[in-house]
């Protein structure tokens, strides 16, 4: 399996929603990295786990919060959207080593609209 | 502040004709570069990376150049296909060396073959 899956491909949610966004890989990557990307715009880092263990957060609004339960799922838990937060959320994952680049997979994205 | 951003929006090419898309950085301890490829409806997909250190890497119809002194980097594709048609994403990747790495992408490209 060479393939970074992301559930559900659509949603739209209200400001008072909760809902989360799972990503799924299964390549044995260690790293796996949240990312926002709006209309014609380029991706945009939003967290990174590596290990499980969070080790970066671009300064995300606390409405976004990550989790990452084993070393093949990613969730993204959302509550209190914005509408200004809708945009395509792609998850990516990758190899940990060093004096490779080890490149990103990517996920299809889940395209989130919020009203 | 750090930056990687391209020179041209929109790039419109006859089929089978070279495509040359170009970025700029501006201050950058990165260890790769490399350029993505972006599908309407899709995530990116990877293309071709150069480390830091080197000038020029070639693939299958595409080649990476990087000139470290004006701080450019350009990817070239050859005989260019309707299949090429895509966004392209230039990206600067740092860090990993046993912890996950950070991945910064540039502002994009559209390429449009004509037929």
């Amino acid at each position: 399996d060479t393939e970074v899956t992301q559930t559900p491909k659509h949603l739209v949610m209200g400001m008072t929603n909760k809902k989360s966004l799972k990503c799924e890989q299964h390549m044995g990557h260690r790293a796996m990295y949240w990312y926002k990307q709006k209309a014609k715009k380029p991706p945009e880092l939003m967290f990174v786990y590596s290990y499980e263990k969070l080790s970066i957060n671009e300064s995300v609004p606390s409405r976004f919060s990550p989790e990452c339960p084993n070393s093949s799922l990613l969730n993204l838990h959302l509550h209190a959207l914005q509408p200004e937060d809708s945009a395509l959320y792609l998850c990516a994952s990758s190899q940990i080593g060093q004096g490779e680049n080890y490149g990103y997979t990517f996920g299809s994205g889940t395209r989130l609209t919020v009203v | 502040g750090e930056s990687v951003g391209l020179h041209l929006p929109t790039l419109s090419v006859q089929e089978g004709d070279n495509s040359i898309i170009n970025c700029a950085y501006s201050n950058s301890a990165s260890d790769y570069f490399i350029w993505y490829k972006q599908e309407s409806g899709k995530g990116p997909q990877f293309i071709i990376d150069i480390r830091s250190n080197m000038d020029k890497r070639q693939g299958q119809r595409v080649t990476v150049l990087l000139n470290k002194t004006v701080k450019h980097l350009s990817l070239q594709i050859a005989a260019t296909q309707p299949g090429d048609s895509a966004v392209y994403f230039c990206a600067e990747k740092k860090g990993g060396g046993g912890t996950a790495s950070k991945l910064t992408f540039g502002t994009g490209t559209r390429l449009q073959v004509t037929l």
